[in-house]
């Protein structure tokens, strides 16, 4: 069965700053890749998702994940995080059925 | 489209009370699911149907049934909610599981057993 590992409970950011979220999966011969986001007291939303093709994968709000099939990582970037991105990010591996990784809470300095 | 509807929001029980949390929605989705999030533990499956008729246990079953009579419902019943059992529930629906799949949550339902 499929597994996703987030090695960051969570990460404090200065606002403007970068910022990289890591996601490590288990390996498989097919693999479909996630990232959701959960804002404060909401449900979880779909930020980014990787199926096949490009490697590179991005959001709208600035957000990017790469797809690294050597490193089974499928890290979340930006590079330069605004306090409205404070949140709690998920991982999420899709195999008979869709398991998350235990998250990243984002927290924005100021 | 509502999307994914759950009720209640929030529900305080009892130790040995019963309970459903209801979860409907209306994007005639095949996959539904419902999770539990506790802090520290992320998402953690509960139970899942990949359609009408059709249900499956996950990672964190025990003291939870679920059935799927319709294709737009799927209820969890708590069968003697234990203060284990406090958590925030997501219930979740996808067009399918083996296809370009998103997830759409509900808002979530907080659930304290005392």
């Amino acid at each position: 069965a499929q597994s996703v590992t987030q090695l960051d409970s969570q990460v404090p950011v200065f606002e403007e700053a970068p910022v990289e979220l890591r996601c490590n999966y288990s390996s498989s011969v097919s693999v479909y890749l996630f990232w959701y986001v959960q804002y404060p007291n909401q449900g979880l939303q779909l930020l980014l998702k990787y199926l096949s093709g490009s490697t590179l994968v991005e959001s709208i709000n600035g957000f990017e994940a790469e797809f690294n099939k050597s490193q089974t990582s499928f890290h979340l970037r930006k590079p330069s995080v605004h306090i409205s991105d404070t949140a709690e990010y998920f991982c999420a591996v899709l195999d008979d059925k869709i398991i998350f990784g235990k998250g990243t809470r984002l927290h924005i300095l100021p | 489209n509502a999307g994914v509807t759950q009720t209640p929001k929030f529900q305080v029980l009892k130790t040995g009370q019963s309970m459903t949390l209801q979860c409907a929605q209306d994007m005639n989705h095949e996959y539904m699911s419902w999770y539990r999030q506790d802090p520290g533990m992320g998402l953690r499956l509960i139970h899942y149907s990949v359609g009408a008729g059709i249900t499956d246990q996950g990672e964190v079953p025990n003291g939870y049934n679920v059935s799927r009579s319709t294709t737009e419902d799927f209820p969890l019943r708590l069968l003697s909610a234990a203060p284990s059992q406090t958590s925030v529930y997501f219930c979740a629906s996808s067009y399918s599981i083996d296809r370009n799949t998103e997830a759409f949550f509900g808002q979530g339902t907080r659930l304290t057993v005392v």
